[in-house]
């Protein structure tokens, strides 16, 4: 079955360190999302991307980035580990849109401390 | 600006009882609408959605959503509730067209007592 995978699922690092999280589908979507989510905010998006080599900026993108060299992957970096970047990170996709929002479908998430 | 508010942060029902949780959204053209739930340790699973046509939205494991514009919000319903209902919900609204962006609320505890 096609599916979106996260790993690590939990990950503990010291402040400065880059960290780099993993997202994987296996749908084929063309768009690919990276949302934080902290107690009080919901989900905020990072980052996206609509396709291999694209990339865009999300309400929170400070401190982040990503790359999409594939369809099936779209991995998140930390350059500079903050413990204010301590979240729960979720990776989503979806189909391409045709004139309407298509659902997204998350990934399990990644339970990231910065110490 | 874009926003979605979910005022209720913790509810708390019987098991057997009705359950309505609130959002209101702020969004200038026709809105695209979702509801999520988040069971603890998961991800986010889609319940239902609303892009057009009939305001009454059925979704998976008997919830319902109503669409009125007038008062710009798109609440969730279940007739009776099930302990399995216990979870996390959020509201969100789809922005930008095609670009599949989703703004969400903040989200709704809902606790269900035996």
């Amino acid at each position: 079955d096609a599916e979106i995978t996260q790993s690590p699922r939990h990950k503990i690092t010291e402040t400065g360190r880059q960290v780099t999280l993993a997202c994987h589908q296996t749908w084929n979507h063309n768009n690919m999302f990276w949302y934080r989510q902290d107690l009080g905010h919901g989900l905020r998006l990072i980052h996206y991307s609509y396709g291999v080599q694209d990339t865009n900026k999300g309400e929170v993108s400070d401190g982040y980035s990503v790359s999409r060299s594939n369809t099936e992957d779209l991995p998140l970096t930390l350059e500079s580990a903050a413990s204010s970047q301590t979240s729960v990170y979720f990776c989503a996709s979806s189909p391409s849109g045709t004139g309407g929002t298509d659902t997204q479908y998350f990934g399990p998430g990644t339970r990231l401390t910065v110490l | 600006a874009q926003s979605v508010t979910q005022p209720d942060i913790h509810i708390t029902v019987s098991e057997g009882a009705s359950l309505e949780l609130r959002c209101n959204y702020s969004y200038g053209a026709t809105p695209y609408l979702f509801w999520y739930v988040q069971s603890p340790g998961q991800g986010l699973q889609l319940l239902l959605k609303y892009f057009s046509g009939d305001t009454l939205v059925q979704g998976i494991k008997g919830f319902e959503a109503e669409f009125k514009r007038s008062q710009s919000s798109f609440n969730l319903r279940k007739p009776s509730v099930h302990w399995s209902d216990a979870a996390e919900y959020f509201c969100a609204v789809g922005v930008g067209g095609a670009t599949n962006k989703l703004i969400f609320g903040t989200g709704t505890l809902l606790a269900v007592q035996p």
